[in-house]
């Protein structure tokens, strides 16, 4: 079993639908690191959080540590939001990221 | 502020062969972080440099190894390369403290192919 699972692997969705995207991780860590990359490789960090919720422009990311699971929403999806989204944690005591398998997500006009 | 970059952006070299890449941090960034990312595995931790020392190392062969400069830039070497070595090499900068910790910043990638 991965240490990082995340779920849908593969989600399409209509402009302007609501998205969600999950992370569930089994170690224990003290924050949680939401990424988008692009096709061609670039990746930007969108969130990195420790707890609660965080919400940037459209996007939301909340945290739940003693549940181990964390969630990426996308309001009023748009095309340009259409990358592979991964979530990376690190383990406590490490400095080392571990990385989901990513979420392809492709939002259609 | 400029962001990070990497050199050579795309690579072809044949097996045996060895390879350099480059990473230059965003002004003020003290640790690196490197990645390797292929369909298979994902994207997996290869190391991390803080002041010119290694702080972390993930699970790769000797075959991987790396440095910092006193300005912050790292290198990362592959030698004796292999087919599997065929990945996009991702390196991220943050400002100090914990890589994990701290936001990471990505470069553009190094796509290194090996024939």
């Amino acid at each position: 079993k991965n240490e990082v699972e995340q779920s849908p692997q593969n989600l399409t969705a209509q402009e302007g639908e609501f998205i969600t995207i999950n992370c569930s991780y089994s170690v224990g860590i003290s924050a949680l690191h939401w990424l988008q990359q692009h096709p061609g490789g670039g990746i930007v960090s969108l969130f990195m959080l420790s707890s609660g919720k965080k919400k940037h422009g459209r996007l939301i990311a909340t945290i739940n540590i003693q549940e181990k699971h964390s969630s990426l929403h996308i309001t009023a999806s748009h095309p340009r939001d259409s990358a592979v989204y991964i979530c990376a944690v690190p383990p406590y005591n490490t400095d080392k990221l571990i990385f989901g398998t990513g979420t392809r997500l492709q939002v259609f006009p | 502020k400029a962001g990070v970059t990497q050199t050579p952006r795309y690579l072809i070299k044949t097996r045996g062969q060895q390879v350099t890449l480059s990473c230059s941090p965003i002004s003020g960034h003290r640790s690196v972080s490197w990645y390797q990312q292929t369909p298979g595995q994902g994207l997996q931790f290869l190391f991390e440099y803080f002041s010119e020392t290694q702080r972390n190392k993930g699970n790769f062969p000797g075959r991987f190894s790396g440095r910092q400069f006193s300005n912050s830039r790292s290198e990362m070497n592959v030698s004796t390369l292999e087919l599997g070595d065929s990945a996009l090499y991702l390196c991220a900068s943050s400002q100090g403290g914990l890589a994990g910790t701290n936001e990471q910043f990505f470069g553009p990638g190094t796509r290194l192919t090996v024939l």
